[in-house]
């Protein structure tokens, strides 16, 4: 079957790193995305994953092991406004199967 | 602004009805996809379409269906409403179905409230 797995929720301070991990099982893996949803509203696209290693954008990187089904997503120098849902999703067979979601609040 | 539309923006319904969702791709996107999200749940992948076929199912119930048009709009109709499926109701869409780096962009959802 299909299983992602991502923290519920993580508090951090603005100015600081956090790494968002996700663990995944899935058959016919062709890609992992990571989403930013503030709530209420629709998710908006940050990052892809098909090969290993660290893809960096801006204040956010995402890496990818496909070994060990794990990726993480990384985020420098936090601001108030990324506090938001961040999630994981896996590509399978056309289907993108979402994780429940990481829940960050950033503090001042 | 994704360019993915949905209307309506919100819907309140009884148990037992029916309703209709309706969603419009970007510009140049063939593929059409529904999620239902539910408080505290994740992003539940119902169902997708490609130029007008059928692509994948995802869990998808039997009172739900969905169809896409000749212009490549969407609609998700959802009958016999039970209080569960009070939701959001997203669509996104992309250019190909699969492979690559296939963004979907997604569209503001519709609120639906079954009281």
């Amino acid at each position: 079957g299909q299983n992602i797995d991502q923290p519920t929720e993580m508090t951090a301070t603005e100015g600081a790193i956090v790494q968002i991990n996700c663990t995944y099982q899935t058959s016919g893996f062709n890609g992992l995305f990571w989403y930013q949803q503030h709530a209420g509203e629709a998710p908006t696209f940050l990052s892809y994953n098909v090969l290993d290693g660290l893809e960096e954008k801006g204040r956010f990187s995402s890496f990818l092991s496909r070994s060990k089904g794990y990726s993480y997503l990384l985020l420098k120098e936090l601001q108030m406004k990324d506090s938001a849902s961040y999630l994981c999703a896996v590509r399978a067979s056309d289907k993108l199967i979402f994780g429940t979601g990481t829940r960050l609040q950033v503090f001042p | 602004d994704s360019g993915v539309t949905q209307t309506p923006k919100h819907l309140i319904t009884a148990t037992g009805q029916r309703v209709t969702l309706r969603c419009s791709p970007r510009s140049g996107d063939l593929s059409v996809y529904w999620y239902q999200q539910s408080l505290d749940q994740g992003l539940q992948f119902l169902i997708q379409y490609y130029n007008g076929e059928e692509r994948a199912k995802g869990n998808i119930l039997e009172r739900f269906s969905a169809q896409q048009f000749p212009d490549l709009h969407s609609e998700l109709n959802l009958s016999s409403l039970e209080l569960g499926d009070s939701a959001l109701y997203f669509c996104a869409s992309s250019v190909e179905p699969g492979g690559g780096n296939n963004e979907q962009f997604f569209g503001p959802g519709t609120r639906l409230t079954v009281l």
